[in-house]
């Protein structure tokens, strides 16, 4: 069964450095999603992209991250300079009509 | 008004129970409703998609009030392994809309 995959599982990182978290969709998919879940909190979404372009994005999704699909299977999102708050699990989804959604793992992203 | 909102938990219930599970969002302009689950520190799974006329897929159940903008989720005969926490997911007027996650309501189901 085709399923969403994300790398690192776990990524720490010191306060202020760069950090890139990776994910493949299954491969017939158009739309693609990043979701962070805080610790004991709700999963929020943070952005939507179909079409080589953003789609949607939250107002956590400010001008520290950036995503990009830099070839034809993988799926980025890029935290410029990472903050103690954006400790979290960073969770990659992936839809075929934009419909029902398929979440990879999760990336633990832990700021230092 | 939040935008999902769940009926707090924990849910503990014996195996073999029937539990419901209960939501309301707030945009009318929904189109598209979900149950996830998910377990301890795992990624959200899809368990079924909610439709207007309701539908069932084997011990579970979800039912879709539009006017009520309300949504359930019913168990019937619980197993150990029903024990997560369900997630009520709605999304916006377009299907690539941003999803919004309810809170989520732990559900144990006790030996």
């Amino acid at each position: 069964e085709p399923e969403v995959t994300q790398t690192p599982s776990h990524q720490v990182t010191q306060m202020g450095q760069e950090v890139i978290l990776r994910c493949v969709p299954i491969s017939n998919h158009l739309y693609f999603y990043w979701y962070r879940q805080i610790l004991g909190q709700k999963v929020e979404f943070l952005v939507s992209f179909y079409n080589n372009e953003i789609s949607e994005k939250s107002e956590i999704f400010d001008d520290q991250f950036s995503v990009e699909r830099p070839d034809g299977s993988n799926f980025t999102l890029k935290i410029r300079s990472t903050k103690l708050e954006d400790s979290a699990m960073y969770f990659c989804a992936s839809s075929d009509l934009g419909n029902e959604q398929f979440f990879g793992p999760g990336t633990r992203l832990t700021v230092l | 008004r939040k935008e999902v909102e769940q009926d707090p938990g924990p849910f503990n219930v014996p195996e073999g129970a029937t539990v419901a599970f209960n939501c309301t969002y707030s945009n009318s302009a929904s189109q598209s409703f979900f149950w996830y689950r998910q377990d301890c520190r795992k990624e959200p799974k899809l368990l079924m998609s909610v439709y207007s006329s309701g539908n069932e897929d084997g011990r579970f159940t979800a039912q879709l009030n539009r006017a009520s903008q309300y949504i359930s989720l019913l168990i019937r005969d619980s197993k150990l392994s029903d024990s997560a926490t369900y997630l009520c997911v709605v999304n916006g007027g377009t299907s690539y809309d941003k999803v919004i996650f309810g809170p989520g309501t732990s559900l144990s189901v006790i030996p």
